[in-house]
């Protein structure tokens, strides 16, 4: 099946200092990929649609220039958050879209998550 | 605006009972349903999709009602176990293939011995 490794897991870093989180597709190519935050006992809130060669499209409300987004390859999406404070300190997840052979539709499969607390 | 929720935030069953977890949701031009279990600490996983060309799907211990009358969505699973105990999540996204996801906000199952 479609398999997504996300690392870290866990990162704990300074305030003002820039985490990167990687996404990768282990199995199959991820033209699109989608980056999630929760909040503890809260849902999943979308924060941008990355797209392979091309920008990331961004929900309302989700600086850009704060929570960097780069695909550069059909495997590979990472999130940066730059200038870390600890409101950012949250649980970041990604997601990708997958289509298995002959079949009409896509699927969706996660990431386990990365838990970054911001000190 | 649109809106996805659960309609109770919490569910304790016995072990071997079944459990039924709802979603309302309210944008009638969805078209595709996804129930999410998420584990403590760890991202979600699939448990089982319908489209809203269908009205009920199967899986192994697990069935998903779709009502698009009334705009409701529930999830049953049957003979509980303590590993089905997490959060559960319900999605759904207006086109299938844009993979936009919009989330409810979870329902935890707590599974009794």
């Amino acid at each position: 099946g479609a398999v997504v490794s996300q690392h870290p897991s866990r990162v704990i870093c300074k305030s003002g200092t820039s985490v990167k989180i990687e996404c990768r597709s282990l199995d199959f190519q991820a033209t699109t990929m989608f980056w999630y935050r929760q909040f503890p006992k809260k849902s999943l809130m979308l924060m941008a649609t990355s797209n392979e060669g091309s920008k990331a499209t961004y929900e309302q409300g989700v600086e850009k220039d704060k929570f960097l987004i780069n695909h550069a390859s059909l495997t590979l999406s990472t999130l940066t958050v730059t200038s870390a404070h600890p409101e950012d300190s949250s649980f970041y997840i990604c997601s990708a879209r997958f289509r298995d052979r002959g079949a009409v539709h896509y699927g969706y499969t996660f990431g386990s998550g990365t838990r970054l607390t911001v000190v | 605006g649109e809106s996805v929720g659960l309609h109770l935030p919490t569910l304790s069953v016995q072990e071997g009972d079944n459990s039924i977890i709802n979603c309302a949701y309210s944008n009638s031009a969805s078209d595709y349903f996804i129930w999410y279990k998420q584990e403590s600490g760890k991202g979600p996983q699939f448990i089982i999709d319908i489209r809203s060309n269908m009205d009920k799907r199967q899986g192994q211990r697990v069935t998903v009602l779709l009502n698009k009358t009334v705009k409701h969505l529930s999830l049953q699973i049957a003979a509980t176990q303590p590993g089905d105990s997490a959060v559960y999540f319900c999605a759904e996204l207006h086109n299938t293939n844009a993979g936009k996801s919009t989330f409810g906000d979870g329902t935890t199952l707590t599974v009794k011995p």
